[in-house]
């Protein structure tokens, strides 16, 4: 089975600018979560989607959103870009129970100049 | 308040020595326990994952102990490896919320 995937890679952006950053999860897999993963405040939860509904949610600002596809496919949007918003974003995939292990991608680094 | 903290912060040890990071925790309710291996400029990957009935866990050379009472967990590698040197990060699920919290990680070098 293939793993996760995220495009792209690297992403470089400035201030104000909007990006959107893709997650492919396990197939089979209908839980996708999103996480910002800074060296200052480690790993942090944006939001979970299963089956096309957000189903949990972190502590984020509005900027941050996203949304899940039928094929399970996920997007985050982060909207009008700050420099604190430079990160590593990792998606991770899982079946969808509570107890089921989660699968990161490689994440996308994205920088804001 | 939901919090995860794990100690050491970093830790250097010579390939072939055993050590165990610790992991404690105040997130409630409780519903299961994860230590994750991050390598740098990587996702982090499962190492274990303890539910509220289970005191131990063992993947390799990685054992996992689990104490509820007081909440504490523990990381135990064996015989270490350099390949061993990783993030390795506790996370907590909140039962109820569905929520994962994640301590800063333990940040370990194996030097040869």
């Amino acid at each position: 089975k293939a793993g996760v995937t995220q495009t792209p890679r690297y992403l470089i952006k400035t201030r104000g600018q909007q990006v959107t950053l893709s997650c492919s999860p396990i197939s089979g897999h209908r839980s996708v979560s999103w996480y910002q993963q800074t060296p200052g405040q480690g790993l942090q939860f944006l939001f979970e989607y299963f089956s096309e509904t957000q189903r949990n949610k972190g502590n984020f600002p509005g900027r941050f959103s996203g949304r899940q596809f039928s094929n399970s496919r996920s997007e985050m949007n982060v909207s009008t870009l700050e420099l604190g918003d430079s990160a590593l974003y990792l998606c991770a995939s899982s079946p969808g129970g509570e107890g089921d292990t989660q699968y990161f991608g490689p994440g996308t680094r994205l920088t804001v100049l | 308040k939901n919090q995860v903290e794990q100690s050491p912060q970093s830790l250097i040890i010579l390939e072939g020595k055993n050590c165990t990071l610790q992991c404690n925790y105040t997130v409630s309710p409780f519903s299961n326990l994860r230590w994750y291996k991050q390598d740098t400029g990587r996702g982090p990957v499962s190492l274990t994952i303890m539910t509220f009935s289970e005191n131990t866990k063992s993947n390799g050379r990685y054992t996992a102990t689990l104490d509820a009472d007081t909440k504490q967990s523990s990381l135990h590698i064996t015989a270490s490896q350099l390949s061993d040197s990783a993030s390795y990060i506790c996370v907590v699920l909140s039962r109820g919320y569905n929520k994962l919290i994640f301590g800063a990680g333990t940040r370990l070098a194996v030097h040869p």
